[in-house]
């Protein structure tokens, strides 16, 4: 079963803009990942939140976890067309063994 | 360079023939994980290993099998391929550490069963 739902499933936006995606999710965890993937290409890790932790900053990301809700948000500022790819949520369940469970993905494609 | 090796990257075979996906990681990881990724369905679970003769199902593991005799390869058996199992398939490894890891991924093998 999917965990990590993504909202939107498709992004488009102008470079420089800056992107917002949504990951909603169902269990309690042990932290969040978010993942990027260019087309057909493997997936690479790009930034991790911990349950405890509220909100996170990498470069020109931002990620914030609210455990309330079980929801996070990942925020690419400025983007540039190169960001274009697709973005995935993982979760990392507490007391489970299975690892990392993946969303659905939002679609970014970022217009010069 | 710390890579987690698939192969092969793309194979087409036919309904009923036996195939492997071979996986190796040179990162000393203890866990391994096999996904298989299909449009609108994101990433799903097969099977995942948490350490060396230690396997267990993920969400989708019907049609495949797996092993892991050696803590760097965790292939991916398909006994009877299904047209239904085309799909590009991802081998993930995870060191263990405290649970708070990043995961690897291999660079995917797209199969096609005809």
């Amino acid at each position: 079963s999917q965990q990590g739902e993504e909202d939107p499933q498709a992004l488009s936006i102008q470079e420089g803009e800056n992107a917002t995606m949504n990951c909603s999710y169902k269990t309690s965890i042990n932290n969040l990942q978010w993942y990027r993937q260019n087309s057909g290409r493997g997936l690479v890790h790009l930034i991790l939140i911990r349950s405890n932790e509220r909100e996170k900053h990498s470069g020109r990301l931002r990620v914030t976890l609210d455990t309330s809700k079980k929801s996070s948000s990942l925020l690419i500022t400025a983007s540039r067309a190169a960001d274009t790819a697709s973005y995935f949520c993982a979760t990392d369940a507490r007391g489970s063994a299975r690892q990392l469970t993946f969303g659905s993905g939002t679609q970014l494609t970022v217009l010069p | 360079e710390a890579q987690v090796t698939q192969n092969p990257r793309y194979l087409i075979t036919v309904t009923g023939k036996k195939l492997t996906v071979t996986c190796s990681q040179n990162m000393n990881h203890e866990y391994m994980s096999w996904y298989r990724q299909d449009p609108g369905l994101g990433l799903r679970q097969i099977y995942y290993s948490m350490n060396v003769e230690v396997t267990d199902k993920g969400d989708v593991p019907e049609g495949y099998k797996v092993s892991r005799k050696e803590k760097r390869n965790f292939p991916l058996i398909l006994e009877s391929p299904s047209p239904n199992q085309t799909s590009l398939y991802f081998c993930a490894s995870r060191d263990r550490g405290r649970g708070v890891t990043e995961a690897f991924f291999g660079q995917g093998t797209r199969l096609t069963v005809v």
